[in-house]
């Protein structure tokens, strides 16, 4: 079983930040946050992961509270492209250790 | 970047028949690989985990005489759907990690397969 919770749905205007929270209140010390998106009818694509520290890259920042209970995805820009559904995942870094998804975030980004 | 290729996008078979799916990992090796089922409207289901020159290991509740896993190479998993009936229609997906740099895992592009 998924191991976080997500809100099943957001919307967001086009060129506003979007912040996708995620509640991962049982992950273990060694476990990171992963997040992924996936576009209808392809297949997930990576976008960010972290352990305690704050994460950014081209695409996304990464948020983790100090606890690590808790993270929120920011897309800085968000553009009609953005529209997917995004999966936040809590799992060990260890090659060979599997991805289990939840339900995940519908963000639909609007004009 | 990791690139993963999964073969066929698309696949349309009669009932009874099988297919193959073909996942590759095309710039790295990856001795595990991942098979996932998603369902319209669903999230992925992971149906097996793909070890290179070892038997699959396979979710709860996935049939592995159905849902036969080979992973004969470093680079190559194939996923052979047996005597495939309606309900097996769904969108299936691969995924490896390459094992170096601070890239997640990668996943294929997905294949559609109906049985009618």
């Amino acid at each position: 079983d998924a191991k976080t919770t997500q809100p099943p749905s957001m919307d967001c205007a086009e060129g506003r930040a979007a912040n996708l929270p995620c509640n991962h209140s049982t992950i273990s010390g060694n476990e990171y946050v992963y997040w992924y998106r996936q576009i209808h009818s392809q297949g997930p694509q990576y976008i960010i992961h972290g352990l305690k520290n704050n994460e950014t890259n081209e695409m996304a920042s990464l948020i983790i509270t100090e606890d690590r209970k808790s993270s929120t995805l920011i897309l800085p820009h968000a553009t009609l492209r953005d529209t997917a559904v995004y999966y936040c995942i809590s799992a060990y870094m260890e090659y060979g250790n599997k991805l289990v998804f939840g339900a995940g975030t519908i963000l639909r980004v609007k004009s | 970047g990791a690139v993963v290729s999964q073969h066929p996008s698309w696949v349309i078979c009669k009932s009874g028949t099988s297919v193959k799916i073909e996942c590759r990992s095309l710039d790295f090796q990856a001795t595990t690989m991942f098979w996932y089922r998603q369902f319209p409207k669903q999230s992925l289901m992971l149906m097996a985990t793909s070890n290179e020159g070892s038997k699959a290991t396979y979710e709860q509740g996935v049939e592995k005489d159905k849902f036969l896993i080979n992973h004969a190479s470093l680079t190559l998993s194939t996923l052979t759907v047996t005597s495939a009936h309606p309900e097996d229609s769904s969108f299936y997906i691969c995924s490896a990690r390459s094992g170096r740099g601070d890239y997640g895992y990668t996943f294929g592009s997905g294949t559609r397969l109906t049985v009618v």
